[in-house]
């Protein structure tokens, strides 16, 4: 089955130690989107990907860093991950321009920081 | 400024019918998702209106009125696994979701 894959799904990290959060798809979309969701709150949008062209929102911290080096993987940087910076990280993707627009998400990676 | 409206927190009987309301502001308007989370888990799709009016899946429709800036999910039958938060999202002339909070449904026995 066609699917937007999170690798871990679980991860803790020391403050201040990078970590490296990982997302593939087989939908083939073009575009791909990080989120940041913490409990009881709306999704923020981290990134997201428009085929190569990069996109990142204006209140993204520059502890967060972003690659996505082909069509099907994408990952996420959190150079020195902070106290603040634990929560369920989101990866997903969706079709532009022609649609359909719905945007399908992996199952997600909860991140601890101790 | 870009904004979606919707209650906190809701609770119904199972059998029941819900309806969970959103009011949305967006900068241009490319239609309007609502999506079902469970807790601990990713956002599911559930509905995509672009046009008014009532569009029915199964014991879930979802309504559009642009005009209003308004959308609703309405939940028949209501079951113990309907439990879960459900997002509402309006799509901005950029294609970019603005998500609300969510609700919060609760379902009693």
């Amino acid at each position: 089955d066609a699917m937007v894959i999170q690798n871990p799904r679980y991860q803790v990290t020391q403050f201040g130690k990078p970590v490296t959060l990982s997302c593939s798809q087989t939908l083939n979309h073009n575009v791909m989107y990080w989120y940041q969701q913490k409990s009881s709150q709306a999704p923020k949008l981290l990134f997201h990907y428009y085929d190569k062209d990069f996109n990142n929102e204006a209140d993204t911290p520059d502890n967060f860093q972003s690659r996505r080096p082909n069509t099907s993987f994408c990952f996420l940087d959190i150079r020195s991950p902070g106290l603040g910076d634990a929560a369920m990280y989101l990866c997903a993707t969706s079709r532009a321009p022609d649609g359909p627009y719905e945007q399908y998400f992996g199952p997600g990676t909860r991140l601890t920081v101790t | 400024g870009q904004n979606i409206d919707q209650p906190t927190e809701m609770t119904a009987t199972e059998g029941a019918i819900v309806q969970i309301n959103c009011t949305y502001q967006t900068s241009g308007f490319n239609g309007l998702f609502w999506y079902q989370q469970h807790a601990g888990e990713a956002p599911t799709f559930l509905s995509y209106n672009v046009l008014d009016g009532l569009e029915e899946k199964g014991r879930f429709s979802s309504f559009l009125s642009r005009s209003k800036g308004y959308s609703y999910l309405l939940l028949k039958e209501l079951q113990m696994k309907d439990s879960a938060s459900y997002l509402c999202a309006g799509m901005d002339s950029n294609y970019q979701l603005i998500w609300g909070a969510g609700t919060k449904l609760i379902i009693k026995p």
